[in-house]
């Protein structure tokens, strides 16, 4: 399964979008890209994912490159209690083969 | 939507003796399962994966014998941290993957946190 690359912090000021960016430059034509987001001493939780077509929900909005090779997750409108950190990862059939990388901890600022 | 159930949320032991950590799929059936461990500002690592009816499969480095897994029906897998040590102390997670949008999504459980004395 693809490795992804994911700046290691950012800062966001409340109330502003924050935007997230990975790199999957190797993802096959068959996997997707997921987005998780832990908050201290909780398990992943699931945000959104796509395959290439892009993606919005309740959460957050998912964009990805036409060539696949990377991808940026939106919180359209940070709080505070989006201070997390935030992971990307790829797999295909089998879920358990997705490598989580050291993801992007996200801090929102008042 | 799918639900995993993990408990005990935290635990506290003696070294040398044994914890068993439970993982629930609450609404869905999991025929596969996954354990990670995760220490201290640092990622996830996964360690085995539990299938349903079948011997787990470990990864690299993750001694069988030390962390038993059992998957003994669609919706329960169980890690047991075997004569436990302070150095097995850690934050372990489980998850399952459930159908979801066309894709397989991963849903996890709240996670264990082991403190071995």
């Amino acid at each position: 399964d693809a490795k992804t690359t994911q700046p290691p912090s950012m800062d966001c000021a409340e109330g502003r979008a924050a935007n997230l960016p990975c790199n999957h430059s190797t993802i096959s034509g068959n996997e997707y890209v997921y987005w998780y987001r832990q908050i201290h001493s909780q398990g992943p939780q699931y945000i959104i994912h796509g395959l290439k077509n892009n993606e919005t929900n309740e959460m957050a909005s998912l964009i990805i490159t036409e060539d696949r090779k990377s991808s940026t997750l939106i919180l359209p409108h940070a709080t505070l209690r989006d201070t997390a950190v935030y992971y990307c990862i790829v797999f295909g059939t089998n879920a358990g083969k997705s490598t989580f990388g050291d993801g992007t901890t996200l801090t929102v600022k008042p | 939507g799918a639900v995993v159930s993990q408990h005990p949320s935290w635990v506290i032991c003696k070294s040398g003796t044994s914890v068993k950590i439970e993982c629930r799929s609450l609404d869905f059936q999991a025929t596969t399962m996954f354990w990670y461990r995760q220490f201290p500002k640092q990622s996830l690592m996964l360690m085995a994966t539990s299938n349903e009816g079948s011997k787990a499969t470990y990864e690299q480095g993750v001694e069988k014998d030390k962390f038993l897994i059992n998957h003994a029906s669609l919706t329960l897998s169980t890690l047991t941290v075997t004569s436990a040590h302070p150095e097995d102390s850690s934050f372990y997670i489980c998850s399952a993957s459930y159908r979801g949008s066309g894709a397989n999504v991963l849903t996890f459980g709240a996670g264990s946190r082991l403190t071995v004395l």
